[in-house]
């Protein structure tokens, strides 16, 4: 079946630095991919959609210059947290859509913890 | 808009016995169902899904779930979990139109104990 890494899995990082999460799907090719954010013992919530080639379109209330995507080929879509603060500690989870109905592909996500 | 509601936030159950874990969702639009499954500090893993045709749609790991239109909900079932089988589950709903992203319910914890 249709495999999505995410790079890297676990990331400690200090307060006011930036954080860049890499999502890939291996095996196919997705022109979109999703970014959600989860929060402990909490339900995903979307951020933002990635467009191969165009610019994402983020959530309301999703900072886009703060959480910078970037979808520069079918197969890699970036997440960057700017200036990161303990607040945005989490887990990132990428997902890609291939080109048949409603087909969604998770990565294994990323914990995320700012100090 | 799209909403799903998962009822119950705890399910404890014995090894062996059945469990029933609730879905509804609201939608103006017609909807696709799915079940995922997350293991503590891992992505989410599909169980099941529904698109079109059978309302029954049977998963992996010995699950199926039922689409009623109706009542708007899709619940899913296993007649006999195991120990294995606790883990976080999710309810999601999606459509075929727009950014076509998936909407997820707060999650139902299935406890499995000995």
């Amino acid at each position: 079946g249709a495999v999505v890494s995410q790079h890297p899995s676990r990331v400690i990082c200090k307060s006011g630095t930036s954080v860049k999460i890499e999502c890939r799907s291996l095996d196919f090719q997705a022109t979109t991919m999703f970014w959600y954010r989860q929060f402990p013992k909490q339900s995903l919530m979307l951020m933002a959609t990635s467009n191969e080639g165009s610019k994402a379109t983020y959530e309301q209330g999703v900072e886009k210059d703060k959480f910078l995507i970037n979808h520069a080929s079918l197969t890699l879509s970036t997440l960057t947290v700017t200036s990161a603060h303990p607040e945005d500690s989490s887990f990132y989870i990428c997902s890609a859509r291939v080109l048949v109905p409603f087909e969604q592909y998770f990565g294994p996500g990323t914990r995320l913890t700012v100090t | 808009a799209q909403s799903v509601t998962q009822l119950d936030s705890q399910v404890p159950v014995f090894e062996e016995a059945p469990v029933e874990l609730r879905c509804n969702y609201s939608s103006s639009v017609s909807v696709y169902l799915f079940w995922y499954v997350q293991y503590p500090n891992q992505g989410l893993q599909l169980l099941l899904k529904y698109l079109s045709g059978s309302t029954l749609v049977k998963g992996i790991n010995g699950f199926e779930a039922e689409f009623n239109k109706s009542q708007t909900s899709f619940h899913l079932r296993k007649p006999s979990v195991h120990i294995s089988d606790t883990a976080e589950y999710f309810c999601a709903v999606g459509r075929d139109t727009g950014r076509r992203a998936l909407t997820f319910g707060s999650g139902t914890r299935l406890q499995v104990q000995p």
